[in-house]
């Protein structure tokens, strides 16, 4: 159980374009998302939390602007990030919780996405 | 003080060695205690958590949680080469959803 999927696994894009990244709790109702970035070699970096049908709450230093995310469901949560340039470049991960007892996030398989 | 402390490693043991991974924490408000675990490439993958004080096992897996020392840790018997890997510590505290890790530690098993 508590499985998280994440589509699409990799994407390359050119620079300006906008990148969608779904991610899927496929067998359990997420009360809440998560969306990481992690650059090589280095930690993850939360970037935002989403609660089904609320405004997502960012990190200091995320452009909300930039990365756009829709809690549409209770299983559905999706990271836009718009005008995508090379910085942007990372293995972008969302993690999905139950919201019962230890609240344990279970994660997905991530989306490497390559901006040229 | 970082908030979530792991020894960066790598951690070196032979295989079937018992590897011993430390984590301690500064918020006396944490309140749950997960270890994950993350291949090079990969996303990170739920070995276990642990909410309570004392010592949880799940086969090869023990963590040990000591609230008082603000000190959790994570033992893994019979080490397999497939376990070397990063090994993430994270904390969630008390009224917060989100987790705060570790930077991880990365262990090696020889074969």
């Amino acid at each position: 159980g508590a499985v998280v999927s994440q589509h699409p696994s990799r994407v390359i894009c050119k620079s300006g374009t906008s990148v969608k990244i779904e991610c899927r709790s496929l067998d359990f109702q997420a009360t809440t998302m998560f969306w990481y970035r992690q650059f090589p070699k280095q930690s993850l970096m939360l970037m935002a939390t989403s609660n089904e049908g609320s405004k997502a709450t960012y990190e200091q230093g995320v452009e909300k602007d930039k990365f756009l995310i829709n809690h549409a469901s209770l299983t559905l949560s999706t990271l836009t990030v718009t005008s995508a340039h090379p910085e942007d470049s990372s293995f972008y991960i969302c993690s999905a919780s139950t919201g019962i007892v230890t609240d344990t996030q279970y994660f997905g398989p991530g989306t490497r996405l390559t901006v040229l | 003080q970082k908030e979530v402390e792991q020894n960066s490693g790598p951690l070196s043991v032979p295989e079937g060695a018992i590897a011993s991974l430390n984590c301690t924490y500064s918020d006396r408000g944490s309140q749950s205690f997960f270890w994950y675990r993350q291949y090079s490439g990969k996303s990170p993958e739920l070995i276990m958590f642990i909410y309570s004080n004392g010592d949880k096992e799940d086969g090869r897996f023990t963590a040990q949680l000591n609230k008082a020392s603000q000190y959790v840790s994570l033992l893994i018997r019979d080490s397999q080469p497939s376990d070397s890997a990063t090994y993430l510590c994270a904390v969630k505290k008390s009224g917060y959803s989100t987790l705060t890790f570790g930077k991880g530690t990365m262990l090696l098993v020889s074969p």
